[in-house]
């Protein structure tokens, strides 16, 4: 079994349309990423969280929002979708050992926007 | 604003031979480095990471820091075709984790 689950795995819905990706995890992680990734930009962050009580913004936060339902569950919602939110998004794990950040990632959730 | 920029590739080499993988960041504090290696279709996953100057080496990967010149590579000795993927340099600072878009690397038997 996936240590870091991402449902759905691909979903295309249309513009205007309010959509929730979620993520679940099983590594027993506080902190939980939600990335996205597009051709020749490579990963940006669009939230994080270091435990349940808490959210961050990332570097492109605007337009998306997070809830974090438990420890182990952390979800991504996209208002009123719109076309440049087409992307791979990733949610990520990390178990946080001091200086650095050592990511586990899910497995991705394709999203298009029409 | 801050940058970790990565040559796009791809990058071909031979297989057996040594593939040089190369990062730059703009942010002089950054404090950790990281590579992940991403097949197609897959998501990134850890290979290496590197936190002082120097080199670090695990088994045929080897991570190299130079901090003053704000440069990480990753050397790939021995390349196999089962290393073919996009190889993705990571910078953090301050839980600020930044990622280069990634060098795709082919290598040809």
């Amino acid at each position: 079994d996936a240590d870091v689950t991402q449902t759905p795995r691909n979903r295309i819905t249309k513009t205007g349309k309010r959509i929730m990706l979620e993520c679940s995890q099983t590594k027993g992680h506080d902190r939980m990423y939600w990335y996205r990734q597009d051709p020749g930009l490579g990963l940006r962050l669009i939230y994080y969280s270091f435990d349940v009580k808490d959210i961050n913004k990332g570097e492109i936060s605007d337009g998306y929002s997070v809830s974090r339902q438990a420890q182990a569950k952390f979800s991504l919602s996209l208002e009123s979708a719109i076309p440049n939110q087409t992307a791979l998004y990733f949610c990520a794990t990390s178990d946080h050992t001091g200086v650095g950040e050592k990511l586990f990632f899910g497995s991705g959730t394709q999203l298009s926007v029409l | 604003q801050k940058e970790v920029e990565q040559n796009s590739g791809p990058l071909s080499v031979p297989e057996g031979a040594i593939a040089s993988l190369n990062c730059t960041y703009s942010d002089r504090v950054s404090q950790s480095f990281f590579w992940y290696r991403q097949y197609s279709g897959k998501s990134p996953e850890l290979i290496m990471s590197i936190y002082s100057n120097g080199d670090k080496e695990d088994g045929r990967f080897t991570a190299q820091l130079n901090k003053a010149s704000q440069y990480v590579s990753l050397l790939i000795r021995d390349s196999q075709p089962s290393d073919s993927a996009t190889y993705l340099c990571a910078v953090n600072d301050n839980n600020d984790m930044r990622f280069g878009a990634g060098t795709r690397l082919t290598v040809k038997p």
